[in-house]
């Protein structure tokens, strides 16, 4: 098992460009996340997804979009690009139910910069 | 609201010292979830442990421990004899009953010099 992967490892942006960070599972997690994690601090979340078709914000959901249309993919869409978005992104699944939830595993992480 | 709270931003040890990294965390929730993850220099996040609410045994895994107290609400992890390896920076983090989404804290960097 290949366990989480992302897509790309790096990217440099101009500022108002858009991208999408790719991610995908093969552990048949249901639930799927995508944080964020700024130089000396713990990471955010963004957006999450219980299920294919259901996603959902974050605490900082603000200049991005995700969709899922399976269970293995959960792709991050970010729009016009601003140098606040310059950061770590990590993406995480997890086999959890309504009433347990079980621990994420992570993808290795996109270093993106914006300039 | 829900918060963790790691006040220790740095730690540094010699060798085979014993360290013990605090995690303080709030929710109104009675049933919810702690982690803790091992953050190393190369950058993936690694899973160490996962404790729910209603189970307040310490564990212990190999030279690792951890102290789960819900009358504090402390989350304590402990590196007995420390190793040049154990360098990293750990999260503890709080997963409660909304789709299960991790409130982290903001972490320890631990330095083990030989």
């Amino acid at each position: 098992n290949a366990g989480v992967t992302q897509t790309p490892k790096f990217r440099i942006l101009k500022i108002g460009q858009s991208m999408t960070l790719q991610c995908t599972q093969d552990m048949n997690h249901n639930y799927m996340y995508w944080y964020r994690q700024d130089p000396g601090m713990g990471l955010k979340l963004i957006y999450y997804s219980v299920g294919a078709g259901i996603t959902d914000k974050g605490e900082v959901p603000n200049g991005y979009n995700v969709s899922r249309s399976t269970t293995e993919d959960f792709p991050l869409r970010l729009e016009l690009a601003a140098p606040s978005q310059t950061s770590v992104y990590f993406c995480a699944s997890s086999y959890s139910t309504q009433l347990s939830f079980y621990e994420q595993y992570f993808g290795p992480g996109t270093r993106l910069t914006v300039t | 609201a829900q918060k963790v709270t790691q006040a220790q931003t740095e730690i540094s040890v010699v060798e085979k010292e014993d360290v013990t990294l605090d995690c303080v965390y709030e929710t109104r929730d009675t049933t919810y979830y702690l982690f803790w993850y091992k953050q190393p220099p190369s950058g993936e996040l690694v899973f160490l442990i996962r404790r729910n609410s209603f189970d307040e045994q310490n564990e212990i895994s190999g030279r690792y421990s951890w102290n789960f107290q819900k009358s504090t609400s402390s989350f304590n992890f402990t590196i007995t004899a420390s190793q040049v390896v154990d360098s990293a920076v750990y999260f503890c983090a709080l997963s409660y009953n909304q789709g299960g989404k991790l409130i982290f804290g903001q972490g320890t960097e631990l330095s083990v010099k030989p």
